[in-house]
């Protein structure tokens, strides 16, 4: 069984620069999230899906950021005008299918880690 | 407001010592669940426990065990007769945080274990 996949794996961009994150969650898991991490905290929410339809946005995504999950299956999230903020490591992560909020797990990739120099 | 509190930023111990984690939640939800996350140098957050709030007998899975005691708000890990490969940062997770709508988490500080041979 395939888990989360995030690609690349790290990135090194200039400031001012545009990136972009590649997550493929795990097959049949209709929910995909996007965490950040910096060093030394607990993830931090930024955007959910629920197939292609984003449902919910952190206070966290400014508008340099976006999300889209065009067929409900991989996600990809841009940064555009990157600044040094923005380092840190981006965590995809997904979970099934649920009638109601019921406490799924939620599987993590292993992270995309942002530097901007 | 959803929140999670380890007090403990690092713990060292020297291998095959007992070791246990706090972790401390405030919620106001009468349905939630609580979860321990792995993360080991690599990044990738591995999935240990998932607890729900109406099932307070204790969980031992081989030298891991789970301590839930709804009255003090509290679920804690314990790592018995650790291990060098248990070396890693250690989350407690709380749902019903952003994109609590599906589970989101809200995560702890973590807690940095440190196995010495």
């Amino acid at each position: 069984d395939t888990g989360v996949s995030q690609d690349p794996r790290h990135k090194i961009t200039k400031r001012g620069q545009n990136v972009t994150f590649r997550c493929d969650p795990i097959s049949e898991h209709n929910r995909l999230y996007w965490y950040r991490q910096t060093l030394g905290q607990g993830p931090e929410f930024l955007t959910y899906f629920q197939n292609e339809a984003q449902l919910e946005k952190s206070r966290l995504l400014s508008d340099r950021f976006s999300a889209e999950r065009p067929k409900g299956s991989f996600s990809t999230l841009e940064i555009q005008r990157t600044e040094q903020g923005d380092s840190a490591m981006y965590l995809c992560a997904s979970s099934p299918p649920s009638g109601r909020r019921s406490g799924n797990t939620i599987y993590f990739g292993e992270g995309s880690w942002l530097t901007v120099v | 407001a959803q929140k999670v509190t380890q007090a403990q930023t690092e713990i060292s111990v020297v291998e095959k010592e007992d070791v246990t984690l706090d972790c401390v939640y405030e919620t106001r939800d009468t349905t939630y669940y609580l979860f321990w996350y792995k993360q080991p140098p690599s990044g990738e957050l591995v999935f240990l426990i998932r607890r729900n709030s109406f099932d307070e007998q204790n969980e031992i899975s081989g030298r891991y065990s789970w301590n839930f005691q709804k009255s003090t708000s509290s679920f804690n890990f314990t790592i018995t007769a650790s291990q060098v490969v248990d070396s890693a940062v250690y989350f407690c997770a709380l749902s019903g945080g952003p994109g609590g709508g599906a589970d989101g988490l809200t995560f702890g500080k973590g807690t940095h274990l440190i196995i010495q041979p």
